[in-house]
């Protein structure tokens, strides 16, 4: 099983319709992350949480919103999908407790269409 | 700002045609630098954490090494199962909203 989940792997959608997108973890991790991947832009950043009381906003936070249920889930949640927020979403880990220079572990993306 | 360049964008190589992909990054107080793997429909793959200039990593046909204006990642007699797109991430005081910047990949092609 993968020890970080992102669910649903593909989703096609409407301009305007409420999105969540969901990641559960394994891994035991207290840190968690929401990226976006654009052709040619590569991976940015748009909200990191350190724990369940801490969320911070990444690079490009417009537009979305996140929750952190508990240490091992934290959603995406778009309120109002756009056309140009179709793109690859990615979760990602890492653990604080070894050291906050320690590298991030990737779920398997989720691949968002808005029409 | 942090800044992060890989190069070149794409390369396409022989089966056993070793090369280097080369990260230069221009950031303030390296904390770390990531090597990730990433397959199409995939998320990035961990390969590599290197810390300090000098450091270097090995994973079977990979290596890493860290000098403190560049990181390389050298492919030994590559196969074509190591075609993917590699990214190169540095950790830093001065990057961004957590300290992370990525690269924008390098697309590598191994032809058999």
């Amino acid at each position: 099983d993968a020890d970080v989940t992102q669910t649903p792997r593909n989703r096609i959608t409407k301009t305007g319709k409420r999105i969540m997108l969901e990641c559960s973890q394994t891994k035991g991790h207290d840190r968690m992350y929401w990226y976006r991947q654009d052709p040619g832009l590569g991976l940015r950043l748009i909200y990191y949480s350190f724990d369940v009381k801490d969320i911070n906003k990444g690079e490009i936070s417009d537009g979305y919103s996140v929750s952190r249920q508990a240490q091992a889930k934290f959603s995406l949640s778009l309120e109002s999908a756009i056309p140009n927020q179709t793109a690859l979403y990615f979760c990602a880990t890492s653990d604080f407790r070894t050291g906050d220079n320690q590298p991030q572990h990737f779920g398997d993306g989720t691949r968002l269409s808005i029409l | 700002e942090d800044q992060v360049t890989q190069s070149p964008e794409a390369l396409r190589l022989q089966e056993g045609e070793s090369s280097s992909l080369n990260c230069s990054y221009t950031v303030s107080g390296l904390r770390g630098l990531f090597w990730y793997r990433q397959d199409p429909g995939k998320g990035p793959e961990f390969l590599f954490t290197l810390y300090s200039a000098g450091e270097e990593k090995e994973k079977e046909r990979l290596k890493a090494t860290l000098t403190k204006k560049e990181s390389f990642l050298h492919i030994t007699a590559p196969k074509p199962e190591d075609s993917a797109t590699y990214l190169c991430a540095v950790f830093s005081w001065g990057g961004g909203a957590d300290g992370l910047t990525f690269g924008k990949g390098t697309h590598l092609i191994i032809q058999p």
